[in-house]
């Protein structure tokens, strides 16, 4: 069974940095190229970033372009995003999502990280 | 990379057909065969229920089906059921990067 879960949200004051983490299992995690969106409260979803299954590829949504980095360790079948800078705005929950066919097959539960001073 | 436009609220009598509509541009929806949608109901993670514009993945139900013209992707939901009540988001890819739709509430009268 794929299973993928986030985790490392919480409250973090606006400037601050935060690291999230995504553990998968159930699947060959190095076949799939792996994605995070996030969710406003009460808004909809955006796409933040995709990494190819080897790391050797990174995109990026406008909005956090420059302050998150996606990353991947194949060896402990993890993904992370690295959050700086982080704003007010940023406050959501953001879940990690399998893909394939450019579709995201598999979610996590979310983790919810909230920026305020 | 603006949100493709979907309708506020989409809503149906149980039985009833529905359909949703995603309207993007030839940069998104209209250059790609890769649009998909997603269920979402409160407090719970999306789940994808369409993706390739009309491919469903296993185990959702056939009364969900997706089509696209130019620049608009639609997703049709036959035979209206009382758990089809959620959001409805869809999704393009656009070259390099991914946008998806201001989303749909579905309300089953």
């Amino acid at each position: 069974e794929v299973q993928l879960v986030e985790s490392g949200g919480g409250l973090v004051q606006p400037g601050g940095s935060l690291r999230l983490s995504c553990a998968a299992s159930g699947f060959s995690f190095s076949d799939y190229w792996m994605m995070w969106v996030r969710q406003a409260p009460g808004k909809g979803l955006e796409w933040l970033a995709n990494i190819k299954y080897d790391g050797s590829d990174k995109y990026y949504g406008d909005s956090v372009k420059g302050r998150f980095t996606v990353s991947r360790d194949n060896t402990k079948n993890s993904l992370f995003l690295e959050m700086d800078r982080l704003r007010d705005d940023d406050t959501a929950v953001y879940y990690c999502a399998r893909t394939n066919s450019h579709a995201l097959f598999f979610w996590g539960q979310g983790t919810l990280v909230t920026v305020s001073s | 990379q603006s949100a493709l436009t979907q309708p506020a609220s989409v809503s149906g009598s149980p039985g009833q057909s529905i359909t949703i509509s995603c309207t993007g541009t030839n940069s998104d929806v209209g250059a790609y065969y890769l649009v998909s949608w997603y269920q979402q109901h409160p407090d719970k993670a999306p789940k994808l229920m369409i993706f390739g514009v009309s491919d469903r993945p296993s185990g959702v139900s056939s009364r969900f089906s997706g089509s696209k013209s130019g620049n608009t992707a639609s997703l049709t939901i036959s035979g209206l059921q009382a758990e089809d009540e959620a959001d409805y988001y869809c999704c393009s890819f656009a070259g390099t990067s991914y946008v998806f739709g201001t989303g749909t509430k579905v309300t089953v009268l």
